[in-house]
């Protein structure tokens, strides 16, 4: 089976760094990934990890262990604008590559 | 700039009505898919398709077809609306990871 957990919301201040984390657990995993969805819009790419590690992006750093079927997304000197939905996602299936994504982790930045 | 695009932005419909959600992506993938977002329950698979003429259902069918005639285009249909079915749509087709359409709210009166 597939099953995704995150937290539901979070809140930040900006300037400061928050960390979004996400257990799965995946049949066939070959993949992690983070989207970005700002209310009312559709999801929008952040990064990928397919091995254990840090991947870094500017601002946002994605880490994957795929022993402990864990991801966390970082992201650092948060902006008001990065007040969204923040969605896991882990891709299974040779070829195809279907996602299961977990319900999203809503974050706000405050002043 | 690749692109997933879905016909309609916002859309009422009323109950009984049938529905057609059209999604075209310029990006030649083989898969493409539908999902429906709710709030609290996230994103759901309604239908999938791997090649032209292909379907396979999803998580939550019910309610739903789809059609696949040509690669590009990926069209979900509600035979029947119902209130029910009020809820964003999203489309998605993948090469590395998924790119999604800009949405479609329905609402069902």
């Amino acid at each position: 089976g597939q099953n995704i957990d995150q937290p539901t919301e979070m809140t930040a201040t900006e300037g400061a760094i928050v960390q979004i984390n996400c257990t799965y657990q995946t049949s066939g995993f070959n993949g992690l990934f983070w989207y970005q969805q700002h209310a009312g819009e559709a999801p929008t790419f952040l990064s990928y990890n397919v091995l254990d590690g840090l991947e870094e992006k500017g601002r946002f750093s994605s880490f994957l262990s795929r022993s402990k079927g864990y991801s966390y997304l970082l992201l650092k000197e948060l902006q008001m604008k990065d007040s969204a939905s923040y969605l896991c996602a882990a891709g299974s299936g040779a070829g195809s590559y279907q996602l299961t994504f977990g319900k999203g982790t809503k974050l706000s930045v405050i002043p | 700039d690749v692109k997933v695009t879905q016909s309609s932005r916002y859309l009422v419909k009323r109950t009984g009505e049938k529905v057609f959600l059209e999604c075209v992506q310029d990006m030649d993938h083989e898969n493409m898919f539908w999902y429906r977002q709710d709030p609290g329950l996230g994103l759901r698979l309604i239908y999938f398709s791997y090649d032209v003429k292909m379907k396979e259902k999803g998580d939550i069918p019910e309610g739903y077809s789809v059609s696949r005639e040509k690669k590009e285009r990926f069209s979900l249909i509600l035979e029947s609306a119902s209130t029910n079915q009020t809820s964003m749509y999203l489309c998605a087709s993948s090469g590395y990871g998924y790119t999604f359409g800009s949405g479609t709210r329905l609402t069902v009166v």
